[in-house]
């Protein structure tokens, strides 16, 4: 069992769509990052969200925390093509712990 | 900046063989990072170090030894290789600014591993 479920596992939309992936424990994180990771390389950072209730926006991307710090959502706005990947959280409890993560395909 | 780098890209070993995956970073990161990633499963956090001479077991240790004599490099060393390591493996570096309490990682390209 993850400590961090994210759901959807897959999801395939139409460019222009608006989705959202979902990170969800039972556990209470000192902080949680999303990061994004394309087929071949490393993850990369998207954003990290610290504070219950915090939301952070990265252009068409929305963060949120959620208020008791054991979950956090992540919404797009008019996915494009470039978008697609897979995305991962990962919540921080003095070591990381990452998701198994949500595979994005935006087609065009 | 070259960033994090990793070598090999590929690699397939038989059962029981050794190996070293090698990682450096020229960042001057104090922390760094070992992770490996299976279907279905995330990132897992192998090994870390917080220092030059320090390293720490994560979540999955068993099978892989670690050291970090050096800011910039931090080896990865399967002792006897089984199946059941065959994986990606990631490591990261990472850093935290004055009065943040979470760090800031960077991932290298990934090792692609094969035990037969």
């Amino acid at each position: 069992t993850q400590l961090l479920e994210q759901s959807p596992q897959f999801l395939s939309i139409q460019e222009g769509e608006n989705l959202t992936v979902y990170c969800n424990s039972s556990s209470v994180f000192s902080s949680l990052q999303w990061y994004r990771q394309e087929p071949g390389e490393g993850p990369v950072l998207l954003v990290t969200v610290v504070t219950g209730g915090e939301v952070k926006k990265l252009k068409r991307l929305t963060f949120q925390f959620g208020d008791a710090r054991k979950d956090s959502s992540l919404h797009i706005t008019a996915a494009q093509p470039g978008d697609t990947g897979l995305y991962l959280c990962a919540g921080d409890r003095n070591d990381m712990r990452f998701g198994a993560g949500t595979r994005l395909t935006v087609k065009p | 900046n070259a960033g994090v780098t990793q070598t090999p890209k590929f690699q397939v070993l038989k059962t029981g063989q050794s190996m070293t995956l090698q990682c450096a970073q020229d960042m001057n990161h104090e922390y760094m990072s070992w992770y490996r990633q299976d279907p279905g499963m995330g990132l897992r956090l192998i090994h870390y170090s917080v220092g030059a001479g320090i390293t720490d077991q994560g979540e999955v240790p068993n099978g892989y030894n670690v050291s970090r004599s050096t800011t910039e490099d931090f080896p990865l060393r399967l002792l006897s290789a089984a199946p059941s390591q065959t994986s990606v493996y990631f490591c990261a570096s990472s850093y935290s600014l004055p009065g943040q309490n979470y760090n800031e990682q960077f991932f290298g390209p990934g090792t692609r591993l094969t035990v037969l």
